[in-house]
């Protein structure tokens, strides 16, 4: 597509439940990025994928987030057992190479735990 | 570090000129970039500046970068309401090799018709 698709735009679950937040890069975007932005707060960056390397999860903020990116192409980032706090916007961006020229961002999934 | 500070709300009247600032932590940092977002959009790219670079200019906004004093701004000139947002920074650091960017709190610009 013309754009960042993010999937679904809202969603809303129970404390405990697992979600999958699905992710349709820029084609040939070899770099693929979320973000997370709570209320009030900035971007925090979550997690980073570029090509067949290992992707970069330093910014996971549990062991209850988790992310996969298929075929260089779609990307889940799954939450296990969520909780209150992880209620937010989860933002994705896909860059073609270092992104140095900007990313391009999704419209983002708000996720609302109950 | 990766501290990017920005102040939280600016309100101005509509055909002033806007000033958003920013400071940011990190001397090596390469590309320095402005996002918009603005409500229940993702981020758009409005410009970025390169780090040896002191000014870029492109059409109503101007972007100034003080390398010595790790200050970057935007200016809108003639606000309109349509600017309403909330207006990031975000820098670059290459020595990660993450190439992630790491992004201030936000500005919210108000603009008062």
């Amino acid at each position: 597509g013309a754009g960042v698709s993010q999937s679904p735009s809202n969603k809303v679950t129970e404390k405990g439940k697992d979600v999958e937040l699905r992710c349709d890069p820029i084609s040939g975007h070899t770099a693929l990025y979320w973000y997370r932005q709570s209320l009030g707060q900035g971007l925090e960056f979550l997690i980073y994928f570029q090509g067949n390397s290992a992707p970069d999860k330093s910014g996971l903020p549990s062991d209850r987030f988790s992310a996969e990116r298929t075929g260089g192409s779609v990307s889940t980032l799954t939450i296990q057992r969520t909780q209150q706090e992880d209620s937010a916007v989860y933002l994705c961006a896909s860059s073609f190479g270092t992104g140095g020229y900007g990313y391009t961002f999704g419209s983002g999934t708000r996720l609302t735990v109950v | 570090g990766e501290d990017v500070e920005q102040s939280l709300f600016l309100s101005v009247r509509e055909g002033d000129s806007s000033v958003i600032n920013c400071t940011y932590t990190d001397s090596s940092s390469t590309y320095l970039y402005w996002y918009k977002q603005e409500p229940g959009a993702g981020l758009q790219l409005l410009t970025y500046i390169f780090s040896n670079m002191d000014m870029k200019q492109d059409q109503r906004l101007t972007v100034l970068l003080n390398k010595k004093d790790k200050h970057l701004s935007l200016r809108i000139a003639d606000t309109q309401t349509g600017d309403s947002a909330i207006y990031f920074c975000a820098e670059i650091l290459d020595q990660t090799g993450a190439n992630n960017l790491f992004f201030g709190t936000g500005t919210r610009l108000t603009v008062i018709p």
